[in-house]
């Protein structure tokens, strides 16, 4: 089992446009990269997924380099609501069997 | 709302109990999962089920033993837990293995 590494932490301001790398070495071929938000007792919610490039939605833009050994979630103007730990994870693949990591916790202040 | 739900929220149980947790998801998705959150801990995974068919068992002990009697439903059957079982465990499904997953709200267990 591969795992994804990301920093376990990470304070900013309201307003402030936030970037959250996740380094993924052993995704596989054809996966995807997904990035999930959770907040305390609740289940994790999907933000946003892609493959390569750029993917921007109405939350968060994904930036995933040519190698995708990486990936970073974006995103912009956060708010007190978007305190909250974000994790980084290809889909669920027999070929990556990559099992999620600890996440970051994002701390973001008045 | 996911379209994933589980019930029930929250569940006391001694270690000689048996019981059973059950998700639902109404997405019309083929594949589920069954994943544990203890405390302060990342998350890990179960059990995953593809169109009703186990493809990943993840060196879970015997005590833990799920059930997916169609692609709508899935079980989490328990019996003679340890207090260390006590945890957050989601459900979630996707479209296909490979595609997004969508989490169901968690059943907060405690095991006495």
């Amino acid at each position: 089992l591969a795992k994804t590494t990301q920093p376990i932490s990470m304070d900013s301001y309201e307003g402030q446009e936030v970037n959250i790398t996740c380094s993924h070495n052993n995704i596989a071929t054809n996966d995807y990269i997904t990035w999930y938000q959770q907040f305390p007792s609740q289940g994790p919610r999907f933000i946003i997924q892609g493959y390569k490039t750029k993917v921007t939605n109405e939350v968060a833009s994904l930036f995933i380099p040519a190698d995708r050994k990486s990936s970073t979630l974006s995103l912009p103007r956060v708010s007190l609501s978007d305190t909250a730990v974000y994790y980084c994870l290809p889909p669920y693949s027999s070929a990556s069997k990559i099992i999620f990591g600890s996440g970051t916790r994002l701390s973001i202040r008045p | 709302e996911t379209g994933v739900t589980q019930t029930p929220r929250h569940l006391v149980m001694g270690m000689t109990n048996k019981k059973s947790l059950k998700c639902e998801q109404h997405l019309g998705h083929n594949a589920m999962y069954w994943y544990k959150q203890s405390a302060k801990k990342p998350l890990e995974l179960m059990f995953v089920y593809s169109l009703e068919e186990r493809v990943e068992n993840n060196s879970v002990p015997s005590r833990f033993s799920p059930e997916c009697p169609n692609s709508s439903h899935l079980f989490l059957h328990l019996h003679t837990l340890q207090p260390e079982d006590s945890a957050l465990y989601l459900c979630a499904s996707s479209q296909q293995l490979g595609r997004e997953q969508y989490f169901g709200p968690g059943t907060r267990l405690t095991v006495t």
